[in-house]
């Protein structure tokens, strides 16, 4: 079975220092990853994914990611954090293909990020 | 382009009573998700339809939940009867697919639901 681990409840970044926000993975086969963010009761919006090729994904607000597969990690990063940045981030994987069907996402817990003025 | 539509916004009911929701995907958009989202937790996904076929059902408590995509199009989740530990968010989203996993999800702002 899939899975994802976010090992983090919640980061702390200061405003203009750089952020992580870390994701770990279990899958068969090659994984697709995606990462998301939740703003309060709104739904999740898209940020970035890794399907193939470059290890570095660059993807929207100046958000990036590194997949390194021999550690099955896809953490998200931002050289410089905004208090706007503040919010909850998730991470999701698809793979496991069911015949018959499609790939099936699994989503991490989510990580509660927080910039400080 | 108009992003995923759902509704009602909020849902206050006492168990055991039923519940309906609706949600309107991105034109176009092949694939349909029905997520729960329970408090501190990430999107437990419920049901996924391509068009209007079930390709995964696995983690829907079919026992009280159904839910339906009639002409490929809108979807309505239903709960009946609801339980005190179904008092959750419940996320609709929606993606060009079909058969393409790389593509990302489009969330709606999804429905609070609280049993009392």
């Amino acid at each position: 079975a899939q899975s994802v681990a976010q090992p983090e409840d919640q980061v702390n970044v200061a405003e203009g220092n750089p952020l992580t926000v870390k994701c770990t993975y279990s899958v068969s086969g090659n994984p697709y990853l995606f990462w998301y963010v939740q703003y309060p009761n709104r739904g999740l919006q898209f940020l970035l994914k890794y399907i193939t090729g470059d290890n570095l994904v660059k993807g929207s607000y100046g958000f990036e990611a590194e997949f390194n597969k021999s550690q099955t990690s896809f953490h998200l990063k931002k050289p410089s954090a905004l208090v706007s940045d503040s919010a909850l981030y998730f991470c999701a994987v698809r793979a496991g293909f069911k015949p018959g069907g499609s790939y099936i996402p699994t989503f991490g817990r989510g990580t509660s990020l927080i910039v400080h003025p | 382009e108009a992003g995923v539509a759902q509704s009602p916004r909020y849902k206050i009911i006492e168990k055991r009573q039923s519940v309906a929701f609706w949600c309107n995907p991105i034109s176009g958009h092949a694939t349909l998700y029905w997520y729960q989202q329970i408090l501190g937790q990430g999107p437990k996904l419920l049901i996924q339809f391509q068009n209007n076929g079930v390709v995964d059902d696995s983690q829907l408590p079919k026992d009280r939940f159904s839910a339906e995509r009639l002409k490929g199009v809108d979807s309505t989740l239903k709960i009946q009867p609801a339980k005190l530990e179904d008092s959750a968010v419940y996320l609709c989203a929606s993606s060009l697919d079909p058969g393409r996993s790389n593509q990302p999800q489009h969330f709606g702002d999804g429905t609070r639901l609280s049993i009392l």
